[in-house]
């Protein structure tokens, strides 16, 4: 069957720190994935989008990965701040959907 | 300007009501999504309407009626509500590209969420 892991449900580290989160799928073959922020009481709120022939894109502290062999994303923060604390969705759309199909998600807790 | 909204924010009612919760967007976006959060904040597809046709309709039971009367709104309605209803219903909208068989959309913009509790 088809599953979206993120690697933890709680991730906490100290300011400063470089944040690493990861989406792991299995029995996808996605045409694209994406990370979305969400914030207490707020709806999710779009980051970054990669494509599955791309490697890496960067959007200021913000980077993502996505290795289709190891069938996996990691999302990095960089420089994290206390205001970065939130939980981080990812999510993959499948050459044949037309649906976002979203993991479970991390929380992340940057420590001052 | 608030892109996606929705109203109500907070619902509570009891089991065996019938109640809706109405979406806009103001995107100029062709595709509005219904999405049901569970306690365990895991997001999960029910509906999506692209130019006001049905398009996604996920295994959801048929208590739940989705509407949309033109591209900018999709309303839901929920009739004999049960305890399992309770959750956060985000509303989203986003802009399919390509034709045909190739569409495929990019970021979609969430709504606030309405928490719905069923007592």
């Amino acid at each position: 069957s088809q599953k979206i892991e993120q690697n933890s449900e709680a991730l906490n580290i100290q300011e400063g720190k470089t944040a690493t989160l990861t989406c792991n799928y299995t029995n996808y073959s996605p045409a694209y994935l994406q990370w979305y922020r969400q914030d207490p009481g707020r709806g999710p709120v779009f980051l970054l989008l990669i494509r599955e022939n791309e490697k890496e894109k960067r959007k200021e502290r913000l980077k993502v990965t996505f290795d289709t062999t190891l069938k996996q994303s990691l999302f990095h923060i960089t420089a994290s701040q206390p205001a970065d604390s939130a939980t981080y969705l990812c999510a993959l759309v499948s050459g044949s959907a037309r649906q976002l199909t979203f993991g479970s998600g991390t929380q992340l807790t940057v420590l001052p | 300007d608030t892109a996606v909204s929705q109203t109500p924010k907070y619902l509570v009612t009891q089991m065996g009501n019938d109640k809706s919760i109405k979406c806009e967007q103001n995107l100029g976006h062709d595709t509005m999504y219904w999405y049901k959060q569970d306690s365990k904040k895991f997001l999960k597809i029910m509906f999506s309407y692209n130019n006001k046709e049905l398009i996604i309709n996920e295994t959801v039971p048929n208590r739940f009626s989705p509407k949309s009367p033109d591209k900018a709104h999709l309303n839901l309605h929920i009739n004999s509500l049960e305890l399992g209803d309770s959750a956060v219903y985000f509303c989203a909208s986003s802009q399919f590209l390509g034709t045909g068989l190739t569409k495929y959309s990019y970021e979609q913009y969430f709504g606030p969420g309405t928490r719905l509790t069923v007592t």
